[in-house]
This record gives structure tokens, sequence and C-alpha cells, in this order.
């Protein structure tokens, strides 16, 4: 599985765009992002992923670089519910979750 | 939410003793992990199934043994436990053929070993 690389925390306004990087410069072709989270104490939340096109949910978007090196979350207008860990996560046979990012979404 | 449930929620056991943990799913899907949580570690895995009978070790599967006689429970065991076991435990299930990382996970077990 490649290795990602995703900043400690941040901080987003309530009703703002929060957008999430995540480096995975190791990628391998056939490996997808995924990203997750977790609200404190319960069992992590599949959000979305994708290959190498950008996706759309009624969770999230993803935007993933032609060079499949990175890829960003946006959560398109964020509320105090979606105050989390975020994990991305690149793979194929197993994921593997790192420390991700905690996202505070503040009034 | 996906049909999980996690058996018992919070448990508190001695060092020496056996103990199963249950993951049951009313999905009927194929997949079925479990993990575990610690602070500065994450998740890991510590052994999936990808069907009845089939099994597979994941990252830290020392010391842990499961089983999956029908499609709808997936048991973890530790044999005899340690502090060091002393974690959350998720169970995971997932579905699709083609993408099987599109997990959904239970609430969780928190197991506390003295």
């Amino acid at each position: 599985d490649a290795k990602t690389t995703q900043p400690p925390s941040m901080d987003c306004a309530e009703g703002r765009a929060a957008n999430l990087p995540c480096n995975h410069s190791t990628i391998s072709g056939n490996e997808y992002v995924y990203w997750y989270r977790q609200i404190h104490s319960q069992g992590p939340q599949y959000i979305i992923h994708g290959l190498k096109n950008n996706e759309t949910n009624e969770m999230a978007s993803l935007i993933i670089t032609e060079d499949r090196k990175s890829s960003t979350l946006i959560l398109p207008h964020a509320t105090l519910r979606d105050t989390a860990v975020y994990y991305c996560l690149a793979g194929y046979s197993t994921l593997t979750f790192g420390k991700g990012t905690m996202l505070l979404v503040s009034p | 939410d996906a049909g999980i449930t996690q058996s018992p929620r919070h448990k508190v056991t001695e060092t020496g003793t056996p103990v199963t943990l249950r993951c049951h799913q009313t999905e009927n899907h194929r997949y079925m992990y479990w993990y575990r949580q610690d602070p500065g570690h994450g998740l890991r895995l510590i052994h999936y199934s990808y069907g009845v009978k089939d099994t597979d070790k994941g990252e830290v599967s020392d010391g842990y043994s499961v089983s999956r006689s029908k499609t709808e429970d997936f048991l973890l065991t530790l044999e005899s436990a340690t502090s060091s076991q002393t974690s959350v435990y998720f169970c995971a299930i997932s579905g699709a053929e083609t993408d099987p990382y599109e997990q959904y996970f239970g609430p969780g077990t928190r197991l506390t070993v003295t």
C-alpha cells in the first residue's frame, strides 16, 4: 500500500468549504485513493474513493491530480458535525490507516 | 447505516483469560475485518475474512485468532489476554467484489485487560 501524508490538523469556519489535502506520491497504477472519517469514539465512516477521475457524492468531492500523487477532499459547506479525524488511504490489497487530519469546524 | 453489531460493547477481563468478541452483520457481505485502534497507532488490521471459513492475517495478528463459520458472524478470539491487547476493536464489512475497500464499520468494542 502507498504511504499517505496528511496535515495533523486543520480549522474551518462553519458554512465554508473544507479542503483537506493528501499526498500519496508512491501510489501505483492500480491503487485507489480512499477517504474515511472518524467522529470521536465512533467507528470510521466511508466517505468516497477514486482511481483517476474526480468523484462526487452526497457527502464530498474528491479531486485527484493528473499525476495521481496527491488528492484533495472537499466538504463544500462544512457543519459542526463534520468535526472529525479524516483519513486518506491508498491501497489495493488491504487498507492502512495513518493518523489522519483532525478537522475542527467552528461557528 | 450498515447492519453491523458488535458484542460485547465493553469488557474488562484479567490477564491470561480467553476472550471472544463477536461481529454480526445483516448485509450478507462477503468480506469482514477486525481492526484495533490505539492512541498513537491509528487503526491496524488484525485479521480479515473473504468468505466462510476463508480468513487471512493482517498487520498485527499475533495473539489473535478468528473464525467465520457462517456469512453473518466473524469471531475474534484472544486465547490468553495480555495487557497489551487493551484496545478498542472495530469490525468492518464490505460487499463489493471489485471494490472491497469501501468498508463499513461497527460501533466498536472497548476491551480492558487488567
